[in-house]
């Protein structure tokens, strides 16, 4: 399995429901990653998980709640969202090289979020 | 910090000719350097990375790229474009901010039309 999934493709959702998002690889990438994209912009990072464990999170509000209950499985927690919160939510992985470095990622398709 | 410029916004090319996408970056060292492309409403596709050796590097449909350190630039070439290669353009590098946190920084992209 070569690829990172996401799921669902399209959600839609009042600023009162709690919803999740979840990216999967069986890849065996030990780095996974969260973005947020908007239309006509380039992808914004939000949230690194290196060994499961969260590494980054670049100032994100906490109405977003990430989770990697393992090495394949990442998920986006949802609550109270904002209708500015409408956007393409990208997952990545990355594989760990020898040295220990990372270097290029892998996205999934992409989940498009509207909040209502 | 690093940063990542793609000058032009906008390119238009007819079927069958060259296309030349800049990029110019800032980085303290050595960079780990990537051309990403996005259909519409699709996540990213890795079109070709460098890291180290050969500063001409060979991607996936076509694509090619170039690394001059002097310049600080990784343009994309391709020499005949085809109308499936109509999408957006992510120039990225990635860098390590701090232990073994890493992660990618994109240029605002580069939306490419063919005309037939």
């Amino acid at each position: 399995d070569t690829e990172v999934t996401q799921t669902p493709k399209h959600l839609v959702m009042g600023m009162t429901n709690k919803k999740s998002l979840k990216c999967e690889q069986h890849m065996g990438h030990r780095a996974m990653y969260w973005y947020k994209q908007k239309a006509k912009k380039p992808p914004e990072l939000m949230f690194v998980y290196s060994y499961e464990k969260l590494s980054i999170n670049e100032s994100v509000p906490s109405r977003f709640s990430p989770e990697c209950p393992n090495s394949s499985l990442l998920n986006l927690h949802l609550h109270a969202l904002q209708p500015e919160d409408s956007a393409l939510y990208l997952c990545a992985s990355s594989p760990r090289l020898a040295g220990g470095v990372y270097n290029e990622q892998f996205f999934g398709p992409g989940t498009r979020l509207t909040v209502l | 910090a690093q940063s990542v410029t793609q000058p032009d916004i906008h390119i238009t090319v007819s079927e069958g000719a060259s296309l030349e996408l800049r990029c110019n970056y800032s980085y303290g060292a050595t960079p780990y350097l990537f051309w990403y492309v996005q259909s519409p409403g699709q996540g990213l596709q890795l079109l070709l990375k460098y890291f180290s050796g050969d500063t001409l590097v060979q991607g996936i449909k076509g694509f090619e790229a170039e690394f001059k350190r002097s310049q600080s630039s990784f343009n994309l070439r391709k020499p005949s474009v085809h109308w499936s290669d109509a999408a957006e353009y992510f120039c990225a590098v990635g860098v390590y901010s701090g232990g073994s946190n890493y992660k990618l920084t994109f240029g605002k992209g580069t939306l490419l039309t063919v005309n037939p």
